[in-house]
């Protein structure tokens, strides 16, 4: 069964400083891999995703993220960070067209002026 | 830009109630979905829907929850006993199958308050 792990529950960082998620996923096979943003009160927003190719994709917003097959990581990156940002980021992972997206447990992201 | 539409936004009900939550998935989709959200937990998937039938489903629906596609448009989630532990969030989701991957579009999400 796939499963996603986001380590960090809670993530504070100053505005213009740089930003990095955790996600750690399982699952036997390739996986399909996806950044989602949830502002307060809102729906899910996709970020990014990874299916094959380069490793290093790019988003919306500014953000990247990195498939690393031997860590089993896709880590969300951003450079600089605006107060904007401050939401709620789910990692999840899926398989073959139909089949459901397993998500992580989210990170919070505050962002301090 | 085709998005995944979700009414009502908000719907409050009285335990052991039957509610309905109705979405709108984006036209040219063939795989639909339900995701549901307590508050502060993480998203969980319900329900998968292909085909005028379920693909597959979670632990989490049981008999109390079903699933239709009553027209062309329409995506419903129907409880039919409402409990107070389904109050959460529910999203309804779409994709269109291609390349093998499964790009799912969400809908702003249904706020279900259980009383």
């Amino acid at each position: 069964a796939q499963s996603v792990t986001q380590p960090d529950i809670h993530i504070t960082v100053s505005e213009g400083a740089s930003l990095e998620l955790r996600c750690n996923y399982s699952y036997g096979a390739t996986p399909y891999l996806f950044w989602y943003v949830q502002s307060p009160g809102q729906g899910l927003q996709l970020l990014l995703k990874y299916f094959s190719g380069d490793t290093l994709v790019q988003g919306i917003k500014g953000f990247e993220a990195e498939f690393k097959r031997s860590q089993s990581s896709f880590n969300l990156r951003k450079p600089s960070v605006h107060w904007s940002d401050a939401a709620e980021y789910f990692c999840a992972v899926g398989a073959n067209a139909g089949n459901m997206l397993t998500f992580g447990g989210g990170t919070r992201l505050m962002v301090k002026p | 830009e085709p998005e995944v539409t979700q009414t009502p936004s908000h719907q409050v009900t009285q335990m052991g109630q039957e509610v309905i939550l109705r979405c709108v998935p984006i036209s040219n989709h063939l795989y639909f979905y339900w995701y549901r959200q307590i508050l502060g937990q993480k998203v969980e998937f319900l329900v998968s829907f292909y085909n005028n039938e379920i693909s597959e489903k979670s632990e989490i629906f049981d008999d109390q929850f079903s699933v239709e596609r009553p027209d062309g448009s329409n995506f419903t989630l129907k409880i039919r006993s409402t409990k107070l532990e389904d109050s959460a969030m529910y999203f309804c989701a779409s994709s269109q199958p291609g390349q093998g991957y499964n790009e799912q579009f969400f809908g702003p999400g249904t706020r279900l308050t259980v009383l």
